[in-house]
């Protein structure tokens, strides 16, 4: 157990469906990171947030969306999906910024049908 | 977009083995770390080496890293079994105050057999 949790680990929805992505970070961490992990697309940085604040945007498409709560935890929403948007997403933590290294959850697999 | 591109993509040896993973990056960085991933699982973060570090050890783990080249190496020594997972390298950027970006490679898929 990294100390980091994600739910669900497996969603399966249709095209067109909205879903949220849940994660927990490891305590103490003020740093959350959505990544997402394609075959043809390797591990993309979608968005990170820091103690409620969106600080850095990567690849993420308008139809995904995120938020950080006062207790930490963070949620992903896509909308909208589409059948590429089936990949593993995965959240990750850290204490402060990337001067060390982050310790990234289980991942949710999500397979768009 | 990737940030680095490592080489090989695939690597098989026996166990008892070195293995030799070459990662090479575009931009500069704060460190340059490696991570294990087993199949399907979440990535394991195994050794940071900050930017004005030539070379870092870490039980059988070595990690080189040149600036001058953006390219940094991690050697697998004696491996196990155990060690099969890809592996990758991640470049990290602080990019103002709390904002950081830390930019994944391709990976190389190591497979260590008996």
């Amino acid at each position: 157990d990294s100390g980091v949790t994600q739910t669900p680990k497996h969603l399966i929805t249709a095209t067109g469906q909205r879903v949220t992505l849940r994660c927990s970070p490891r305590s103490g961490d003020l740093s959350v990171y959505w990544y997402q992990q394609s075959l043809d697309q390797g591990l993309q940085f979608l968005i990170q947030y820091y103690n409620g604040e969106e600080r850095a945007k990567g690849n993420i498409l308008e139809r995904f969306s995120a938020q950080q709560f006062p207790d930490l935890h963070s949620e992903l929403n896509l909308s909208s999906l589409e059948l590429g948007d089936s990949a593993l997403y995965f959240c990750a933590s850290s204490a402060l910024t990337a001067i060390g290294g982050y310790t990234f959850g289980s991942g949710t697999r999500l397979t768009v049908v | 977009s990737q940030q680095g591109e490592e080489d090989p993509q695939a690597l098989s040896i026996q166990e008892g083995e070195n293995a030799t993973m070459n990662c090479s990056y575009k931009t500069s960085i704060n460190n340059l770390q490696w991570y294990r991933q087993n199949s399907g699982r979440g990535l394991v973060h195994l050794i940071l080496i900050r930017s004005n570090e030539r070379e870092k050890h870490s039980g059988r783990l070595r990690v080189t890293l040149d600036t001058s080249k953006k390219s940094s190496s991690l050697l697998i020594t004696a491996s196990r079994a155990a060690d099969t997972a890809s592996y990758f390298c991640a470049t990290a950027r602080t990019l103002t105050g709390t904002a950081s970006k830390l930019t994944f490679g391709t990976g190389t898929r190591l497979q260590v057999t008996l």
